[in-house]
């Protein structure tokens, strides 16, 4: 079983809608979670942290549900600049796991 | 500071040919990280140190591929002998201590016929 698994999409949205994206770990034990930005032939970003209590920056909003093993993450008003790969990533014991990805397409 | 550096930017090799990527990272960081993706896999990672000594390369594919940092500004990954398989992205990353931000350099693009 996969450290970390997410839904590949596309997920097609027109501008100023609302997507959500989940993920879900397999080590209940995970330290940190963050959600990394990707765009085309390009290095992954840090795009946030998520907290245990959730937190939000601007139109994105990030949730972790410890019980479930799963994160979040919710962007509002979405802007063509907004389309890229979003990547979930969890921190266990000095290393990171990476998602594969969901790829986000937003349409004018 | 110019982020974390990698070269060459993209290599095509022929099958059997030695490849050597290299990978400054930013300067202060004491965890170096080395990545491969495509698009099967995803980013798998390869092998990361700390403090320029190799801590866990349960990554590395196989006997063909291996990794050094002889020093904190300097690491070289290196496949020998290459195979169209090993064509993929690979991504050197640093960071500080404990789970901070990761930085990524911009990939080297290798292509292996």
């Amino acid at each position: 079983r996969k450290e970390v698994e997410q839904d590949p999409g596309p997920f097609n949205v027109p501008e100023g809608a609302t997507v959500a994206f989940n993920c879900t770990y397999s080590n209940s034990a995970s330290q940190s979670f963050f959600w990394y930005r990707q765009d085309c032939r390009k290095e992954p970003k840090l795009l946030m942290s998520v907290y245990s209590s959730g937190n939000e920056d601007g139109r994105f909003t990030a949730q972790l549900n410890r019980a479930s093993q799963y994160i979040s993450l919710l962007i509002r008003d979405s802007k063509l600049s907004d389309s890229a790969t979003y990547l979930c990533v969890v921190y266990n014991f000095n290393k990171f796991y990476f998602g594969s990805g969901t790829k986000l397409n937003v349409k004018p | 500071d110019a982020g974390v550096i990698q070269s060459p930017r993209h290599e095509v090799t022929e099958m059997g040919q030695e490849v050597t990527l290299r990978c400054k990272p930013i300067s202060g960081h004491d965890y170096l990280f080395w990545y491969r993706q495509t698009m099967m896999r995803g980013l798998e990672l390869l092998i990361y140190f700390n403090n320029n000594v190799p801590i866990d390369d349960s990554g590395m594919p196989e006997d063909r591929f291996s990794a050094k940092m002889p020093n904190a500004s300097f690491s070289t990954l290196k496949i020998q002998p290459s195979e169209p398989r090993d064509s993929a992205v690979y991504f050197c990353a640093s960071s500080l201590p404990g789970n901070n931000e990761q930085f990524f350099g911009p990939g080297t693009r290798l292509t292996v016929l």
